[in-house]
Formats: C-alpha cells, sequence, structure tokens
C-alpha cells in the first residue's frame, strides 16, 4: 500500500526559505522508473506542477521556479525533500507530493497535502 | 511550456446527464494525458491515465479519449458524487502542466 505524507511548516515569513519533506512508504525511490513530484494550489486556484525526483537522481524543475527550488531524496529514509528560496505570499497554497512510476503511473498516490502559509 | 486550455471554465448539470470536458494541448502531446478529480477540501485523485485508460477502482461511467492536442474527459451519467473540479495535466514534455480546471456544478 503506497502512503505519502508531507511535512513543514505552516507559516512562514517572506523571503524565509520554505523545508518540505515528503515521507512516504510502499514504494522504494531506488527503483527504476520511480520517481516523486511536487505539486501546488493556491486557494481556490488551479494545480501547478513544481518539481520532480526519480530515482536515478535525475530532476525535473518548473522553469518559472527553477531557480528558487531544490528537490533531493534519501533513499534510506523514504524521504523527498523540497526547498523553495525566497518565499513570497503568492507561494501561499497547499502544497502535495505524489507519486510516480513511469509514464503509467504517473501521480496516481498523492499525499493529504500540506497548507503552507506566506505572512509576516 | 505546453499550455493545456480546458473548457468549459464551469458548467452545471443534472443527475444522469452526459458530460464531456475537454482539453486542448498548444502543441502535440500523443497520449501523455491524465484527468484529475477533486472534491472541496480534498486531493485530487486520478481518473483516466494514458489519454483513455480508466484508473483501478473508478467507475465505468468515465471515460477519456484523444490524441494529439484535443482530449476529452466523458461522465456517460452524472451521479451525484461526481459534481467536482477536473483537471488536465500533460506529461509528454517539461514542465508538466495542468489545465485551469473544469469546475462542475449541480443544476
Amino acid at each position: 500500500q503506497i502512503t505519502l505524507k508531507e511535512s513543514g511548516p505552516t507559516l512562514v515569513k517572506p523571503t524565509q526559505t520554505l523545508t518540505l519533506t515528503c515521507t512516504f512508504s510502499g514504494f522504494s525511490l531506488s527503483t527504476s522508473g520511480v520517481g516523486v513530484g511536487w505539486i501546488r494550489q493556491p486557494p481556490g486556484k488551479a494545480l501547478e506542477w513544481l518539481a520532480l525526483i526519480y530515482w536515478n537522481d535525475d530532476k525535473r524543475y518548473s522553469p518559472s521556479l527553477k531557480s528558487r527550488l531544490t528537490i533531493t531524496k534519501d533513499t534510506s529514509k523514504n524521504q523527498v525533500v523540497l526547498t523553495m528560496t525566497n518565499m513570497d505570499p503568492v507561494d501561499t497554497a497547499t502544497y502535495y507530493c505524489a507519486h510516480m512510476e513511469y509514464d503509467i503511473a504517473l501521480f496516481d498516490y498523492w499525499g493529504q497535502g500540506t497548507l503552507v502559509t506566506v505572512s509576516s | 511550456d505546453i499550455q493545456m486550455t480546458q473548457s468549459p471554465s464551469a458548467m452545471s448539470a443534472s443527475v444522469g446527464d452526459r458530460v464531456t470536458i475537454t482539453c486542448r494541448a498548444s502543441q502535440g502531446i500523443s497520449n501523455y494525458l491524465a484527468w484529475f478529480q477533486q472534491k472541496p477540501g480534498k486531493v485530487p485523485k486520478r481518473l483516466i491515465y494514458a489519454s483513455s485508460s480508466l484508473q483501478s477502482g473508478v467507475p465505468s461511467r468515465f471515460s477519456g479519449s484523444g490524441s494529439g492536442t484535443e482530449f476529452t474527459l466523458t461522465i456517460s451519467s452524472l451521479q451525484p458524487e461526481d459534481f467536482a473540479t477536473y483537471y488536465c495535466l500533460q506529461h509528454n514534455s517539461y514542465p508538466y502542466t495542468f489545465g485551469q480546471g473544469t469546475k462542475l456544478e449541480i443544476k
């Protein structure tokens, strides 16, 4: 059974760096084809893809946020970490992590999401 | 970036209606398209992958079709639990991009 759960601060100040952790079970990020992605959703708005990390440490980012994002994995801990620098109120959103295994299983399992508010 | 344009942005329909939502890609994406359903306050749920393959456990009243630049999600007979927002997602090339969503409301 695949599960994912996001954790991190619920409130960050403008200009601070956000660090979110996705802790998962039921799969391994050392298995060929497996990846974990991050998606966010501002309140009342659409979903936005942010980043992906694959089993082979290949990393992909949204170009509009690439300069601010870093995605890493700790295979031994079954965790993926997303950092976003220079946070702004417009980054207020629910942040989700999601599982993928090759294209056929893209985002078939999601974490519950974590709401991050950016405010002074 | 590939832009995904969903239509309509919102619609109202009645239980039992047949509903079709369209997603157009700004360039060809083969069949690298998925559909998600999201209810208020809930996590998105994948309904369709590879344009037309039904996710396990999803009712057969949901179907997807299309290839290239035009895709549709069809609900053959709306049920009360289907009122939600629907998103398409292209994963043919990076950056992956979602449509803006279609909010399906009760008439």
